[in-house]
């Protein structure tokens, strides 16, 4: 069975600093792997997503994540954080045939000017 | 726009009340999903669609009741709600291809319900 932890439900940092948002996995197949983030009050748009190949994948608003195996991670980075990037943040691994993801329990980011 | 539309936005009702969430997509998917999102409770997958025949039922209850009457649309049926019913409705869609799909997700904006 799949599952996704998210470490930390709240992650504050200042404008510039580095994000980091982490999330571990857990799949009995290959995995597949995605970041989606929420506005407030909106729905889950797609950040990023890995599939197969390349194992840093780049996605929208300056967001990478890296695909690790062995770490059966998917950690979420910006090099610097903008006031923009404020939201909460959630990382989903496939669930099964039926084209269901299952999701982590979100992380909320907060920017500090 | 991800171009999957909900209707409506925000909805209040009494718990002895009869009301439908309406969901669209315009992307050509095959597949189509109710998702719950609470303050308490991570996002929980209620219903599943694919290709118009429900595949998964998460154990909602029966005062929840869906409606895929083709590929582009879905309804969520609401009777007799408990307070504790109040979320977010999230609707996504997606397209599936067996096990081949990458199974990424499409989601509308939600209807923030309010049971009073």
């Amino acid at each position: 069975a799949q599952s996704v932890t998210q470490l930390g439900s709240h992650v504050s940092v200042s404008e510039g600093a580095l994000v980091l948002l982490r999330c571990n996995y857990s799949s009995s197949v290959p995995p597949y792997l995605f970041w989606y983030v929420q506005y407030p009050n909106q729905g889950l748009q797609l950040l990023l997503k890995y599939t197969t190949g390349a194992t840093l994948v780049k996605g929208i608003n300056g967001f990478e994540a890296e695909f690790k195996k062995s770490e059966t991670s998917f950690h979420l980075t910006k090099p610097s954080a903008h006031m923009s990037d404020a939201a909460e943040y959630f990382c989903a691994v496939r669930g099964g045939s039926q084209g269901n993801l299952i999701f982590g329990k979100g992380t909320k980011l907060s920017v500090k000017p | 726009e991800t171009g999957v539309t909900q209707t409506p936005r925000h909805l209040v009702m009494g718990m002895t009340n009869k009301k439908s969430l309406k969901c669209e997509q315009h992307l050509g998917h095959n597949a189509m999903y109710w998702y719950k999102q609470s303050a308490k409770k991570p996002l929980e997958l209620m219903f599943v669609y694919s290709l118009e025949e429900r595949v998964e039922n998460n154990s909602v209850p029966s005062r929840f009741s869906p409606e895929c009457p083709n590929s582009s649309h879905l309804f969520l049926h609401l009777h007799t709600l408990q307070p504790e019913d109040s979320a977010l409705y999230l609707c996504a869609s997606s397209q599936v291809n067996g096990g081949r799909g990458n199974n990424e997700q499409f989601f509308g904006p939600g209807t923030r319900l309010t049971v009073l």
